[in-house]
């Protein structure tokens, strides 16, 4: 059984560029979803993604977009980048429902300069 | 709108010391509460995973206990190690598997 996967580990960005981060669901798993963790913090929810469509969004303004594929991966967007959205980006994926809980990757540590 | 928050924010104790760690949430009508362990820089390991109808669960020298009706989880660990030594968040999912909402974590150190 494979775990989550992401990539990249790691990445550094201008202000204003746009960010694609990627995920693949732990294998069984049908249901993508994607957090934000600040230097300290509990991560927050952005969105969930189930059968390639967005099944619920936290917080996050519209320039923070994504997909889900056939496969049930799944990637974030960060269109216009600010400095505030320095953080490690979390994937996590489970079965519709979670009833057996989230698997979470090893994140992406995004850094914007 | 759910809140979850984690007491005491940090903690350090010698090493074999029993510790417990807090979890409280705001609304009750919770579907499950996973706790997780993260250590610097990385992603979340899951620890264990208590869903509504269950009171307690455990492995090995980790026991967590839920109380829905007064908003509370406990995180116990027995015989503490310095290989213990990470952050411990506590999840909420009250909305059927759509959702976690995330307490702000203990940062956990256990001294040799």
């Amino acid at each position: 059984e494979t775990g989550v996967t992401q990539s990249p580990t790691h990445l550094i960005k201008t202000r204003g560029q746009q960010v694609t981060l990627r995920c693949s669901s732990q294998s069984g798993h049908n249901t993508v979803s994607w957090y934000q963790q600040a230097l300290g913090q509990g991560p927050q929810f952005i969105f969930q993604y189930y059968r390639e469509e967005e099944n619920g969004r936290g917080n996050f303004p519209p320039r923070f977009s994504g997909l889900q594929f056939p496969n049930y991966s799944s990637e974030l967007d960060v269109n216009a980048l600010e400095l505030d959205d320095s953080a490690l980006y979390l994937c996590a994926s489970s079965l519709a429902g979670g009833v057996n809980g989230y698997t979470f990757g090893s994140g992406t540590r995004l850094t914007v300069v | 709108k759910q809140e979850v928050t984690q007491i005491p924010a940090a903690l350090s104790v010698p090493e074999g010391e029993n510790l417990v760690l807090n979890c409280s949430f705001t609304d009750s009508a919770i579907y499950n509460l996973q706790w997780f362990r993260q250590d610097p820089g990385k992603g979340l390991t899951s620890l264990l995973l208590i869903q509504s109808s269950q009171r307690e669960q455990t492995s090995g020298r980790l026991n967590a206990s839920l109380d829905k009706s007064s908003g509370r989880s406990t995180l116990y660990i027995a015989a503490s190690q310095p290989g213990d030594s990470a952050t411990y968040l506590c999840a909420v999912d009250d909305n059927a598997g759509n959702m976690l909402t995330f307490g702000g974590g203990t940062r956990l150190m256990v001294k040799p």
